[in-house]
């Protein structure tokens, strides 16, 4: 089935030190996102690309990179993870229209914990 | 501003009927969806409104009041199973944008 992957489910990384996390998708969306959730809270978009057009939100921290090298894959970069950054990880994907919104399909997380 | 408001938390009993409200306002609007969440677990795609008036999926319905800012998720015949969060999110319009609601919480008895 074409669906939005995300790698690893659960990632322990330490205090300070970089971690990336990956997405791929086979639906061939143009419109990519990454979230962070924390618990009990709304998804927060940190970016999203439009193909290789990158949009950054203007409260996502210094420390989230992102990269997209192609159509199909996404990475999260946390350049150097505090204690607050511990939370839910969320890739999506949506197919661009001009004519309205669309459904985002989401990968199943990456549960990202710092120690 | 940008604000998507939702109950915390709902309770129902198994084979009843429940309606989880979402009021929003937004710059730009180009459609109303609505995700189930389980606790640890993705959100995956429930329903969508663009025009006003009610959608309906199955158990699933949402409606929609563009002028009022408002939508509602109804739920038939409820099961255990469906004990999740319900996050509404809007697509702000000329953007690829989504704001999501903080969700409702719904717990379904036996």
């Amino acid at each position: 089935d074409a669906m939005v992957i995300q790698n690893p489910r659960y990632q322990v990384t330490q205090f300070g030190k970089p971690v990336t996390l990956s997405c791929s998708q086979t639906l061939n969306h143009n419109v990519m996102y990454w979230y962070q959730q924390k618990s009990s809270q709304a998804p927060k978009l940190l970016f999203h690309y439009y193909d290789k057009d990158f949009n950054n939100e203007a409260d996502t921290p210094d420390n989230f990179q992102s990269r997209r090298p192609n159509t199909s894959f996404c990475f999260l970069d946390i350049r150097s993870p505090g204690l607050g950054d511990a939370a839910m990880y969320l890739c999506a994907t949506s197919r661009a229209s001009q004519g309205g919104g669309q459904p985002q399909h989401f990968g199943d997380g990456t549960r990202l914990s710092i120690l | 501003g940008q604000n998507i408001d939702q109950p915390t938390e709902m309770t129902a009993t198994e084979g009843a009927i429940v309606q989880i409200n979402c009021t929003y306002q937004t710059s730009g609007f180009n459609g109303l969806f609505w995700y189930q969440q389980h606790a640890g677990e993705a959100p995956t795609f429930l329903s969508y409104n663009v025009l006003d008036g009610l959608e309906e999926k199955g158990r699933f319905s949402s409606f929609l009041s563009r002028s009022k800012g408002y939508s509602y998720l109804l739920l038939k015949e409820l099961q255990m199973k469906d004990s999740a969060s319900y996050l509404c999110a809007v697509n702000r319009g000329g953007t690829y944008k989504y704001i999501f609601g903080t969700g409702t919480r719904l717990k379904v008895l036996a």
